[in-house]
């Protein structure tokens, strides 16, 4: 079965750090770009990020909001994505997403179940 | 950049709803749609405009031109009932703000 599975979510602190992982399977991950996008409570749905796959570099790009606190990378040998988020925000709190953008389609195909994150003292 | 939708739409079941989402020449770029249910995660219903992913029902159906894309949902039913995002590549990625299908 093709799916995307997002953990590591959780209460944090503002100003802490907390890393979501993103496990695939069900097909090549390590030829596909991975990115994630994250919705706030009865909000919209907001990129946060990619990374695409060792033919292009692993190349890394990020939303206006998280550029400079958020980092995503992979580890292929895993099938797994990693969402690293520091100098966390109240505003950053939001179910995140992990989601597979296949070149051929220009669409997110695959969605994970999504994992919550809190930013809260 | 930005895309606008509607905040809601309604339909009656068995009729045709139809969802826009405007931007800058739009046309121009490739146009998705998504649809969330709530506590679900978005599912891709139209991709590249007009296409449709394998298991998704033939009411579905998309355009785009000029600075407007049109996501078509006929004979409707309450199933259909549900958020709906259109997504758009700029520099980046940028989704719609969202619509929300009322079907009664």
């Amino acid at each position: 079965e093709v799916q995307l599975v997002e953990s590591g979510g959780g209460l944090v602190q503002p100003g802490g750090s907390l890393q979501l992982s993103c496990a695939a399977s069900g097909f090549t991950f390590s030829a596909s770009t991975i990115h994630w996008v994250r919705q706030a409570s009865g909000k919209g749905l907001e990129w946060v990020g990619r990374i695409r796959s060792q033919g292009y570099s692993y190349a890394t790009a990020y939303g206006a909001s998280v550029k400079g606190r958020f980092t995503i990378s992979r580890d292929d040998s895993k099938n797994t994505a990693y969402l690293q988020m520091n100098s966390l925000k109240t505003e950053d709190t939001a179910v995140y997403y992990c989601t597979r953008y296949p070149g051929d389609r220009m669409a997110f195909d695959i969605w994970g179940q999504g994992t919550v994150v809190t930013v809260s003292s | 950049y930005e895309l606008t939708q509607p905040p809601s739409v309604s339909v009656s079941p068995g009729q045709t709803a139809s969802i826009t989402c405007s931007g800058d020449k739009l046309g121009d770029k490739y146009a998705s749609w998504y649809q969330q249910k709530p506590g679900q995660s978005p599912v891709l219903v139209i991709y590249q405009d007009r296409k449709r992913p394998s298991g998704i029902p033939e009411r579905f159906s998309g355009s785009n031109s000029g600075n407007t894309a049109t996501l078509t949902i006929s004979e409707t039913q309450a199933v259909d009932e549900a958020d709906y995002y259109c997504q758009a590549w700029d520099s980046s990625v940028v989704f719609g703000g969202g619509s929300k299908l009322t079907v009664l």
